[in-house]
């Protein structure tokens, strides 16, 4: 079965740089989600999109922005990166059901490591 | 958002059965119970959910108290596969898009 695919998986990049992840959902599911890991941290939501529409907002940096596509897929866009932007990057999709709970499926993640 | 508490670490054997609690005692009419886990270096992978009846599938089996304010997660037969972090999560039907947040889960340890 097709999976969320996220590229690349792996990333490094300087200081002050800039940085583009891309993620492509399940086919048919409307729902993107974006997430930051730190090392030893849980996942922490960042931004997410509903048939295209930005639908909620986490603790992501005014650095950071996020765009769904129309084909659904989903590019985050890292501007002036810092040491502490060091993480995991996953993305997730899911469909949303009325009146009924579909769970995400996550991506492999990119790591992106800041130097 | 109604939260949950979670043990920080288990330890099982292998091919035995696991019984991870989960409390949840501001949990309202509408929270839908959901859990998660991580294997190392993988991204979270869903594994189940429930609103008020125990609800089983191929990977777990969810038991819901009566009262809601508490779950467990029983994994059958514990598998060195197993050994991953698992998040309890609480979801409202608000709409079913809105996000999951990821707090502090259970370090699960499968001993050979």
């Amino acid at each position: 079965a097709a999976g969320v695919i996220q590229s690349p998986r792996h990333l490094i990049k300087e200081k002050r740089e800039t940085a583009t992840l891309k993620c492509y959902p399940i086919p048919r599911h409307d729902t993107v989600y974006w997430y930051q890991q730190g090392p030893g941290q849980d996942p922490q939501f960042l931004i997410s999109f509903y048939e295209k529409m930005q639908s909620d907002k986490g603790s992501i940096p005014d650095r950071f922005s996020a765009q769904q596509f129309s084909d659904y897929h989903s590019e985050l866009n890292m501007s002036s990166l810092e040491l502490g932007d060091s993480a995991l990057y996953f993305c997730a999709s899911s469909l949303a059901g009325r009146l009924k709970y579909y769970g995400y499926t996550f991506g492999s993640g990119t790591r992106l490591t800041v130097v | 958002d109604a939260k949950t508490t979670q043990p920080n670490s288990m330890e099982s054997n292998e091919e035995e059965p696991v019984h991870l609690p989960c409390n949840h005692s501001t949990i309202s009419g509408t929270d839908y119970i959901h859990w998660y886990r991580q294997l190392p270096s993988q991204g979270p992978e869903y594994v189940i959910h429930g609103l008020t009846s125990n609800v089983n599938n191929r990977m777990a089996s969810l038991a819901i108290a009566e009262d809601r304010k508490s779950s467990t997660l029983i994994l059958h037969r514990a598998t060195l596969r197993d050994a991953a972090v698992y998040y309890c999560i609480l979801r409202s039907l608000k709409t079913s898009y809105d996000k999951v947040i990821f707090g502090p889960g259970t370090s699960l340890s499968v001993i050979p």
